[in-house]
């Protein structure tokens, strides 16, 4: 089945520096990639997601790349502030059956003033 | 606006007791998931329903059992709750969208504790 590594699962940063997480996947088939936030005691909230005919997603500071060729799906933060600490996770799906998402094993991203 | 309430927000049970966690979505979905997570390991798929009366396993279904009475309701059931099973649990609900995906929303978790 589907195999998701997220990295790394610690990031630090400093007010208005870039932020970049990475997660890798083994099926080809895989259609659909997002991107998750998780403050600390609340639920997953969906930041972006995109279809795999998309390459490039920007919105409000975040930008998505997609590469199907070596199966990575990257989450960039452009300058980053203290606001944006909190738990990232990458999920993907494939395009049938329960859409069920398979989740990387999450990002701590702190980001200091 | 979407929402997906989960009840209770904090639990804890005893070794070997029956647990119950409820979810009630207001997004008239048709799927609706039950994760655990816990460190290290991500959000994993307990079981996960596609309708009212539709049950299946998901990745990690031993020691669980699901119920989804109502297009709405959706609960996860601990029959003889284990310490091991001691995690936070997520309700979601989604339906694809009609250019391919599902965005997929989720409750603000149950803190379950087996002592």
């Amino acid at each position: 089945g589907e195999q998701v590594e997220q990295r790394p699962p610690h990031l630090s940063v400093r007010e208005g520096d870039s932020a970049i997480i990475i997660c890798t996947y083994t099926d080809s088939a895989t259609a659909y990639f997002s991107w998750y936030k998780q403050e600390a005691g609340a639920g997953l909230q969906l930041l972006m997601s995109v279809l795999s005919n998309v390459d490039r997603k920007e919105e409000q500071g975040l930008t998505v790349l997609l590469n199907k060729k070596d199966k990575r799906l990257s989450l960039n933060l452009t300058a980053a502030h203290p606001g944006d600490s909190a738990v990232y996770f990458c999920a993907v799906s494939a395009s049938s059956g329960s859409w069920q998402l398979i989740f990387g094993s999450g990002t701590q991203l702190t980001v200091m003033p | 606006e979407a929402a997906v309430t989960q009840s209770p927000r904090n639990k804890v049970a005893v070794t070997g007791g029956k647990v119950t966690l409820s979810c009630n979505q207001t997004n008239n979905h048709n799927n609706m998931y039950w994760y655990r997570q816990d460190t290290g390991h991500g959000l994993r798929l307990i079981h996960y329903s596609y309708g009212a009366g539709s049950t299946e396993k998901g990745d990690i279904p031993d020691g669980y059992k699901a119920s989804r009475p109502s297009q709405e309701n959706f609960s996860l059931i601990l029959e003889l709750a284990t310490p091991s099973q001691t995690s936070v649990y997520f309700c979601a609900s989604g339906d694809p969208g009609t250019g391919g995906g599902t965005e997929v929303f989720f409750g603000k978790g149950t803190r379950l504790t087996v002592v």
